[in-house]
């Protein structure tokens, strides 16, 4: 599809373990988003990456949370020692360019669930 | 941390009437997005109006901007049981490279 990817669309894991969280945008598309969304709420940001440098982390809650994009397309969000607080879903977007006034795709999200 | 405050948190209507949600901000704007989430979905784009204009239309959907107030609305006329949803104004705070911060969201219920 033409649409942005992401996988798993479940992801159960126990306290402690790492996951990785894959996130295939939309072809061609410079900016790429990570949004961490609790239940009831809004999606919060976490880090912006325009092609494959990592411009903007301040919205990653620890040291725990590492994400990349090396070859400018695909990302994935790695967490590390997950922790219960991380169960949320994490949504990933991306936007046709750099300039901020287009609008952002999303994909279906990746719930997490930590047990 | 949410920077927008959205109201009503929860808003429930019958098939054919309007639908108005509010939207507040603290910072300064380069534009303003609404978008719509169906329960266990991702986020879907409705309209995108930039911090020069008042006021923008796309189909049944009519947004409104006041930047002196910091406020935004969407109005849904005629709305049908498909636009039940949750829906959500994002701010892009003033980045050129549209980093959005989303307020907590309006529950829309349209009932057939």
């Amino acid at each position: 599809g033409a649409g942005v990817s992401q996988s798993p669309r479940y992801k159960v894991a126990k306290r402690g373990q790492d996951v990785a969280l894959r996130c295939d945008p939309i072809s061609g598309h410079v900016s790429l988003f990570w949004y961490q969304q609790a239940l009831g709420q809004g999606p919060e940001f976490l880090t912006y990456f325009q092609n494959e440098a990592q411009l903007d982390k301040s919205g990653l809650p620890s040291d725990r949370f590492f994400a990349e994009r090396p070859e400018g397309s695909v990302s994935t969000l790695k967490i590390q020692r997950t922790q219960q607080e991380d169960s949320a879903v994490y949504l990933c977007a991306s936007s046709l360019d750099s300039q901020g006034d287009q609008p952002q795709h999303f994909g279906d999200g990746t719930r997490l669930s930590i047990l | 941390s949410q920077q927008g405050e959205e109201d009503p948190q929860a808003l429930s209507i019958q098939e054919g009437e309007n639908a108005t949600m509010n939207c507040s901000y603290k910072t300064s704007i380069n534009n303003l997005q609404w978008y719509r989430q169906n329960s266990g979905r991702g986020l879907v784009h409705l309209i995108l109006i930039r911090s020069n204009e008042r006021e923008k239309h796309s189909g049944r959907l009519r947004v409104t901007l006041d930047t002196s107030k910091k406020s935004s609305s969407l109005l849904i006329t005629a709305s049908r049981a498909a636009d039940t949803a949750s829906y959500f104004c994002a701010t892009d705070g003033g980045t050129s490279y549209g980093k959005l911060t989303f307020g907590q969201g309006t529950i829309l219920t349209v009932h057939p």
